[in-house]
């Protein structure tokens, strides 16, 4: 079935520098990819998005593309800050549902 | 801004008891998902309900059951509360079917006994 693969975690970066958390997955057709964050204590929301191949999704610095003939999504970011410290999940939606990889926690030392 | 909220941030049962989890949305969204997060298994989907009075298995709905009786209220139900069940629990809504965004609430620590 389809299914997210995503690197595990934890990622620990300084500030400022680049980051790359890389995401693949497995779908039957074309279905849209989604980069989900969950702060501590917090639920999910919506990072970004992308509904056909070739979109880039972006939004507060971060950036994905959707990336059919290599079956990828990888979430980057010129530069980080101690701020984006969070959870990150990759997702694509079939059949009306969400299915999620099983996140990667980054830590951004200061 | 879509609001989803959740009854409780922390709870503590015993096991066997009945446990009723509460979430609300305030944007009329048709349809409403319950997920359990475990470290390692990421989020996993329990229930999910496209309208009022209607309910569909996600992937591990075994040990719970929902109830839809308002387009805005979606409630988790532990029938009978194991240790196994320990998890923070998420309540999610969204438009309407297909490449729509969830909108998630804050989540319950939900801790059996």
């Amino acid at each position: 079935g389809d299914s997210v693969t995503q690197m595990e975690g934890p990622v620990t970066l300084s500030e400022e520098a680049f980051l790359t958390i890389n995401c693949t997955y497995t779908a039957t057709g074309y279905p849209s990819l989604f980069w989900y964050v969950q702060y501590p204590g917090e639920g999910l929301q919506l990072l970004l998005k992308a509904t056909k191949a070739d979109d880039k999704g972006s939004n507060k610095g971060f950036e994905a593309t959707y990336r059919k003939e290599t079956t990828s999504f990888h979430l980057e970011k010129g530069s980080v800050q101690v701020s984006d410290s969070a959870v990150y999940f990759c997702a694509l939606n079939r059949d009306d549902k969400i299915i999620f990889g099983k996140g990667t926690r980054l830590h951004i030392l200061p | 801004d879509v609001k989803v909220t959740q009854s409780s941030r922390y709870l503590v049962k015993r096991t066997g008891e009945k446990v009723f989890l509460e979430c609300v949305q305030d944007m009329d969204h048709e349809n409403m998902f319950w997920y359990r997060q475990d470290p390692g298994l990421g989020l996993r989907l329990i229930y999910f309900s496209y309208d009022v009075k209607m309910k569909e298995k996600g992937d591990i709905p075994e040990g719970y059951s929902v109830s839809r009786e308002k387009k805005e209220r979606f409630s988790l139900i532990l029938e009978s509360a194991s240790t196994n069940q320990t998890s923070m629990y998420l309540c999610a809504s969204s438009l309407s079917p297909g490449v729509e965004t969830q909108y998630f609430g804050p989540g319950t620590r939900l801790l059996v006994l």
